[in-house]
């Protein structure tokens, strides 16, 4: 079946420690997305890329790092510059044929701090 | 800045009351907007969404948006809830004058009391 994979499922960082979240999707979508999901802020949009080798930041950039190699993978690292990482990470994919397809979104990523 | 505005945050109807969830946004050119439904342990889905033509749009499971250009809204009905139609829901909105670009508002938790 096409669709998001994010993985893991559950992540622990200690202090200090850079951490690194999967999204691969077999979709063939080429613009990919990373938000974050803190109760009552709804979805944050952190970075974004519309196509491979290219990113740009969203709102809330600072701290993350991604990377665009490949179009079914953007994996999104929560570096140790991020002072409140805890949170509900979702990834999401679009497909070409206009700004007006939805987002199909992986099931997410819960990042805790040790 | 660019952003979205659901003004309830927590709702909480009985069975077969009416529903109108508001979403505004700050955008002044054309948009695509969408509103996507979070049910308890489920990721994101689309629920419905508008790009041009008819400013009334019908989603899945009964539910219907009306986009007002003039009052930059996209607020959500359902005519009778059911206790099923608990989740939380999102209004999120593309400048189609800019990018790939979405922005979310913060959510509307919605409880559906049986």
């Amino acid at each position: 079946d096409g669709g998001i994979t994010q993985s893991p499922k559950y992540l622990f960082r200690k202090e200090g420690q850079n951490v690194t979240l999967s999204c691969e999707q077999n979709l063939n979508h080429d613009a990919m997305y990373w938000y974050r999901q803190d109760p009552g802020q709804g979805l944050r949009l952190i970075y974004y890329s519309q196509i491979v080798n290219d990113f740009q930041k969203g709102d809330i950039a600072e701290g993350y790092s991604v990377s665009r190699e490949k179009k079914e993978s953007f994996p999104l690292t929560v570096t140790s510059a991020q002072k409140n990482p805890t949170a509900f990470y979702l990834c999401a994919s679009r497909g070409t044929g206009g700004f007006n397809q939805p987002q199909h979104f992986g099931d997410g990523t819960r990042l805790s701090i040790l | 800045a660019q952003s979205v505005s659901q003004h309830n945050h927590h709702v909480i109807l009985s069975e077969a009351a009416s529903l109108e969830l508001g979403c505004n946004y700050s955008y002044g050119g054309t948009v695509n907007l969408f509103w996507y439904v979070q049910y308890p342990g489920q990721h994101l889905q689309l629920l419905l969404k508008y790009f041009s033509g008819d400013p009334l749009v019908k989603g899945i499971k009964g539910f219907e948006a009306e986009f007002i250009k003039s009052k930059f809204s996209f607020n959500l009905r359902k005519p009778s809830v059911q206790w099923s139609d608990t989740a939380e829901y999102f209004c999120a909105v593309n400048n189609m004058n800019r990018d790939d670009k979405i922005i979310f508002g913060k959510g509307t938790r919605l409880h559906i009391l049986p």
